[in-house]
Order: structure tokens, then sequence, then C-alpha cells
């Protein structure tokens, strides 16, 4: 089945400096990814999805970068701040319609 | 997007007793999804419920440990039976969007096993 191997599990910057995560996944036929952030005793939000072969997405703070052939799919936090801290996962819909997690990270932004 | 309400959000039983979530959709869905997440961990899909159909269960769990209702396309309720200790952890029911891609989740409850 689909396996998704997020890195890192845990990551801690400053403010201002930029975090990139990054999840790479098994089944070429996955056509959906997606980027949730998890605040502490909070539940899941949806950042971002993106489906195109090679697809750049932009959102208020971060980058979101898919490489279907090399099934990579990344975020990048531009400039991170206190705000950020908080737990991101990233999620598949592989080729069998059913969504798989990332481990997650653990992101800690230090003022 | 599709809003989930979920109860309770906490609870605290003891071992060997049983409880009741229930997650209420804001429009009618096909599929709920139920999922569980240990402390700062990823979320383990437990079972998948289309209405009027048994949940088809992932390995790990099962019917008689979590059974799942379906009744309609905006309900459906997760128990779990004689709880333990590693049942302790966060419950989210889940369900697709109109476009049938997007994931949404309830508020979660955190089940506290003594």
């Amino acid at each position: 089945g689909e396996q998704v191997e997020q890195r890192p599990p845990h990551l801690s910057v400053r403010e201002g400096d930029s975090a990139v995560i990054t999840c790479t996944y098994t089944d070429p036929n996955s056509y959906y990814f997606f980027w949730y952030k998890q605040e502490p005793g909070a539940s899941l939000q949806l950042l971002m999805k993106v489906f195109s072969s090679t697809e750049i997405n932009e959102g208020q703070g971060f980058t979101v970068l898919l490489n279907k052939k090399d099934k990579r799919l990344s975020l990048n936090l531009t400039a991170a701040h206190p705000g950020d801290s908080a737990a991101y996962f990233c999620a598949v819909l592989n080729s069998n319609n059913r969504i798989f997690f990332g481990d997650g990270t653990q992101l800690v932004v230090k003022p | 997007s599709v809003l989930l309400y979920q109860k309770p959000n906490r609870d605290i039983c003891q071992s060997g007793t049983s409880l009741k979530i229930q997650c209420v959709a804001d429009s009618q869905v096909v599929s709920m999804f139920w999922y569980q997440q240990f402390q700062e961990q990823s979320l383990m899909l437990m079972a998948t419920a289309n209405e009027g159909s048994e949940a088809t269960y992932e390995s790990g769990f099962t019917k008689d440990k979590f059974p799942i209702s379906r009744p309609n396309l905006t309900f459906s309720t997760l128990t779990v039976n004689n709880a333990r200790p590693g049942d302790s952890s966060i419950y989210f029911c889940s369900s697709r969007g109109q476009t049938a891609e997007t994931l949404y989740f309830g508020s979660g409850t955190r089940l506290t096993v003594l």
C-alpha cells in the first residue's frame, strides 16, 4: 500500500527564517496532495491542496511544491513567525481513493 | 467545504467501559471516516463508513472493538468498547467535500481511559 514519509519530525527555526518540510510517497498513481496544520489541542486545518504534475502553489507566507516525477511534496514557510508553531502533516490521496498521512513535523519558531 | 460537529470534546472513562462519539455533518456526505491520533503522532485511518452499509475497517481495528454506525448521510457514531488505557487518544471524524478530494475534520474527541 501507499507509504508516506515525512521529514523532519522536529524542526526549530528562528523568526524570519524559512522552514522546509518534505514528504515522499510511493504510489505513482496518487493524484491529490494536501498540507494540514494542527495547533496544540486543535483539529486539522487545511493549508493547501495541489494536484498538477509539477505545481507550485503560494499561500499566505508559504509555498507548496509538488514533483510527481520524484514523488515528492514540500511545504516551505518563507519567513516563519511564532504563530506558525504547530504540527504539520502532509496527506496523499492515492489510486485506491484513500488518504494517507505523513507522520507529522513539529515546528517551533523562536522569537 | 463540510463542517463536522463532534461530541463530546473530551471524555474520561474507566477501563472496561464503553463510550460513544457522535459526528454530525452540516450537509449530506457519502463517506465518513474515523481517525485515531495518539499525542503528537500521525493520524491512523480506522474505518470508512457509508450510509446503510457496514463500515470497512483498516488493519488493526475491528468492528467488535470499534463499532461504527452510519444511519444517514449526515450522522455517524463511533463506539469504543471495553476501553483500555491504550485507547487513550484523540478520535476525529472526517469527510470529503463536494469535490470529493479534500478531507475535512471534526474538532476531535480527546479520550482518556483510566
